[in-house]
């Protein structure tokens, strides 16, 4: 959805290089995820908050942080960067009471 | 945690051919979305089942939800060009989470 706004759409980047990635909305939604899609793993959870000041550890965490700087603005860390998190990045958006998720349109990360 | 398989991995059909996947769960679910994902874009949700044996229509799409609510399908009729994509489901954890299935790509051959 246009409301859940990605940055950048594509990265390439080194072994051992710190990137963030950038994720905003405009739905007013206090609950905003990061998920990792590899081939024909489907989605998996690295971080969640439900507002500003929660954070929880998904289910693939490891090498990975976030901040969440706003309610509106959700970003994802990697401290230093391995070819193994190579893949694409979702960021995605619920709101209160449901879990149904609005996604970004994704941000196609390669570490060589 | 929540585990939810979902299958086939992959279906090659025909168009205008029929076309299920399922997801399948041990324990019983509060509630299962669909997404559907386009080649190159992003999941985007379909529906929501919430109710023991509900069963949802969107055109040619139908999703059911099983009477023990520990098992879905969706069904499209009559596959189009259009319907390719990867189909996920997503199951709700009592921590407010999903857990997404592996999911189903269906490729159609005009």
């Amino acid at each position: 959805d246009a409301d859940v706004t990605q940055t950048p759409r594509n990265r390439i980047t080194k072994t051992g290089k710190r990137i963030m990635l950038e994720c905003s909305q405009t739905k007013g939604h206090d609950r905003m995820y990061w998920y990792r899609q590899d081939p024909g793993l489907g989605l998996r959870l690295i971080y969640y908050s439900f507002d500003v000041k929660d954070i929880n550890k998904g289910e693939i965490s490891d090498g990975y942080s976030v901040s969440r700087q706003a309610q509106a603005k959700f970003s994802l860390s990697l401290e230093s960067a391995i070819p193994n998190q190579t893949a694409l990045y979702f960021c995605a958006t619920s709101g209160p009471g449901t879990n149904i998720q609005y996604f970004g349109a994704g941000t196609r990360l390669s570490v060589l | 945690g929540q585990q939810v398989m979902q299958i086939p991995q992959y279906q090659h059909v025909q168009e205008g051919e029929d076309f299920t996947t399922y997801c399948n769960s041990s324990t019983t679910l509060s509630n299962i979305q669909w997404y559907k994902q386009r080649p190159g874009g992003h999941p985007v949700f379909l529906i929501q089942l919430v109710k023991s044996g509900e069963v949802k229509k969107q055109k040619r799409l139908t999703f059911q939800f099983g009477e023990a609510k520990k098992n879905s399908s969706l069904h499209i009729t009559a596959t189009q060009t259009t319907d390719v994509g990867t189909y996920f489901c997503a199951v709700s954890t009592n921590a407010g989470k999903s857990t997404f299935g592996d999911g189903t790509t269906l490729t159609v051959k005009p």
